[in-house]
């Protein structure tokens, strides 16, 4: 299977915890973005990287959140001190151009 | 007021029935135009891309109207495997393609 791989697919942690999770695109995709999504709402945009250079983010990535993407390869998503509020479905997405493909994503659940 | 919004139905339709979604987006800068689907747990999946000039793929059409910043999804002769939520999807018009989601119409396709 050569479409985006997401890992972990789920994620139970204590609030307070530190969670890190991490994004392969598909190989010859040079943008990758991270999107959440909480229950029905679409995703929403968190970050994005071209290459390994991080371009944007969104006023929605408190400074608990950091994602890296070194060598311009797969990606991680750390999320610090996680939040009851910080549960949600955790997509990454990646594209050559326009059209953007999507992990199967981490569903994160805060306790 | 959301920068795309549809109608969240559901939209309850009997196998072979036709069901249109509409769906209308805020920012006029926006370059490229989708719609996606998505399971109940899963992941977007990108269904079309819409084009100004309209465009078909099997049972499905996709216009857009750029003038009324308004995009539709036709779907003829509904299959019970269509039972989904459609997001409509709209990029940010900047050089980041990020994407803006609308939150989803959902379809149940009856027997």
């Amino acid at each position: 299977d050569t479409g985006v791989s997401q890992d972990p697919r789920h994620k139970i942690t204590k609030r307070g915890q530190n969670v890190t999770f991490r994004c392969d695109p598909i190989s010859e995709h040079n943008r990758l973005y991270w999107y959440r999504q909480t229950l029905g709402q679409g995703p929403e945009f968190l970050t994005y990287f071209q290459n390994e250079a991080q371009l944007e983010k969104s006023r929605l990535l408190s400074d608990r959140f950091s994602a890296e993407r070194p060598k311009g390869s797969f990606s991680t998503l750390e999320i610090q001190r996680t939040e009851q509020g910080d549960s949600a479905m955790y997509l990454c997405a990646s594209s050559s151009q326009y059209e953007q493909y999507f992990g199967p994503g981490t569903r994160l659940t805060v306790t | 007021r959301k920068e795309v919004e549809q109608d969240p139905g559901p939209f309850n339709v009997p196998e072979g029935a036709t069901v249109a979604f509409n769906c209308t987006y805020s920012n006029s800068a926006s370059q490229s135009f989708f719609w996606y689907r998505q399971d109940c747990r899963k992941e977007p999946k990108l269904l079309m891309s819409v084009y100004s000039s309209g465009n078909e793929d099997g049972r499905f059409t996709a216009q857009l109207n750029r003038a009324s910043q308004y995009i539709s999804l036709l779907i003829r002769d509904s299959k019970l495997s269509d039972s989904a939520t459609y997001l409509c999807v709209v990029n940010m018009g900047d050089s980041s393609y990020k994407l803006i989601f609308g939150s989803g119409t959902r379809l149940l396709v009856r027997p």
